[in-house]
């Protein structure tokens, strides 16, 4: 059971281009998050998808898109990257709806934009 | 709005000592709170929760967090810690009817031989 697999793992761009990350689950989880992580700030809240067919804005929306393309898939575009957007970024997942239970991540993207 | 507090940024204990992680929170209503683990160059996993009911709760590892409203505080706890120990912990809230989870900036422990 591979759980959260987020693809690519590492990745370095120059600032302008753009990237799509990807982010798949197999745990037939309803709701899917991608975070960012920077030093000193926790992880902080860039879109939610509470179930398939919807996505809403985090805490740091900008800058970002995201696709929910079906139930296991969740992505995260950057379409003209900047050097602030320098940052670890996880995708994790829920089995939905505002409750109690954990949400499971992935082991991050590391990208660095030059 | 909701918000999580970790007022340490490390944590340094020898083996075999007891292990605090301090967090204290802030919702509007009543909170669901997470602690989670993050290894090096790993997402994070999940250690605890507390929904309700008994104020200390049991989680993964030997790890034990303890709920207390009047200080609006989580504390997690280690009664003897391991090197193995030696991680990134974040606290987290949500507000119960929001999807959105929100983090603490997160403790360093670091647990010598």
């Amino acid at each position: 059971n591979a759980g959260v697999t987020q693809t690519p793992k590492f990745q370095v761009l120059k600032t302008g281009q753009s990237m799509t990350l990807q982010c798949a689950q197999d745990m037939n989880h309803n709701s899917m998050y991608w975070y960012r992580q920077d030093p000193g700030m926790g992880l902080r809240l860039i879109y939610y998808s509470a179930s398939e067919g919807t996505t809403d804005k985090g805490e740091v929306p900008n800058g970002y898109n995201v696709s929910r393309l079906n139930k296991r898939e969740f992505s995260l575009r950057l379409e003209s990257a900047a050097p602030s957007q320098t940052s670890v970024y996880f995708c994790a997942s829920s089995t939905g709806g505002p409750n109690n239970q954990p949400q499971h991540f992935g082991d991050g993207t590391r990208l660095s934009i030059l | 709005a909701q918000s999580v507090a970790q007022p340490e940024d490390q944590v340094n204990v020898a083996e075999g000592n007891p292990l605090t992680v301090k967090c204290t929170y802030s919702v509007s209503g009543n909170p669901y709170l997470f602690w989670y683990v993050q290894y090096p160059n790993r997402g994070l996993q999940f250690l605890l929760k507390y929904i309700t009911g008994d104020n200390l709760v049991k989680g993964s590892y030997g790890f034990e967090a303890e709920f207390n409203k009047s200080q609006t505080s989580f504390h997690l706890k280690k009664p003897s810690a391991l090197v193995s120990d030696s991680a990134l912990y974040f606290c987290a809230v949500r507000d119960r009817g929001d999807y959105k989870l929100s983090f603490g900036a997160g403790t360093t422990v670091t647990v010598r031989a």
